[in-house]
């Protein structure tokens, strides 16, 4: 089946600092990426829809200059988590779009960030 | 507002009972429906997707139906095992184009030896 991998799988981070989380998937193109945050004990929530050669779509509440997210190939987007605050510790996953067969969202194994 | 609700929000039962999740969608205008199994501090493992066209699928001793016209999905769970324990979560897709997942509450299932 599709698979999907996340890069780191935990970080520990001062506040002030910026955070990088890769996504790749590793054996189909994605030209959509995915971006959640789950809070403990939540379900996940959407941050931001990532497409490959464009800007990325964001939803409501979500700050663009707080969480950048770059999309460069069809195999790989990045999240950074700019000037990390302890607010900003969580789960984050990401999911690929594989556009062939039944156009299923593959999800990662996730980032846990703490910020201190 | 598209949202999704699952019930029970936490479920225990004894080793090698039957047992049935809920999931309730209020836009009835979906692209399919997928059921998730998570474990504490994990990511998602896909379970079982149901195209918007289609009103159940199997896998093993998993059943998963669909019901657009009520909104309503269910995740049956036959014979369950110790090992079945994990968050269940079921999501929405709306849209083809954007492909969003609304996921919901998920439902903490823990299964007694």
């Amino acid at each position: 089946g599709a698979v999907v991998s996340q890069h780191p799988s935990w970080v520990i981070c001062k506040s002030g600092t910026s955070v990088k989380i890769e996504c790749r998937s590793l054996d189909f193109q994605a030209t959509t990426m995915f971006w959640y945050r789950q809070f403990p004990k939540q379900s996940l929530m959407l941050m931001a829809t990532s497409n490959e050669g464009s800007k990325a779509t964001y939803e409501q509440g979500v700050e663009k200059d707080k969480f950048l997210i770059n999309h460069a190939s069809l195999t790989l987007s990045t999240l950074t988590v700019t000037s990390a605050h302890p607010e900003d510790s969580s789960f984050y996953i990401c999911s690929a779009r594989d556009w062939a067969g039944r156009n299923e969202q593959f999800f990662g194994p996730g980032t846990r960030l703490t910020v201190l | 507002k598209q949202e999704v609700t699952q019930i029970p929000a936490a479920l225990s039962v004894p080793e090698g009972e039957n047992l049935v999740l809920n999931c309730s969608f209020t836009d009835s205008a979906i692209y399919n429906l997928q059921w998730f199994r998570q474990d504490p501090g994990k990511g998602l493992t896909s379970l079982l997707l149901i195209q918007s066209s289609q009103r159940e699928q199997t896998s093993g001793r998993l059943n998963a139906s669909l019901d657009k016209s009520s909104g309503r999905s269910t995740l049956y769970i036959a014979a369950s095992q110790p090992g079945d324990s994990a968050t269940y979560l079921c999501a929405a897709v709306y849209g083809g184009a954007t492909n969003k997942l609304i996921f919901g509450t998920g439902t903490l299932l823990a299964v007694q030896p």
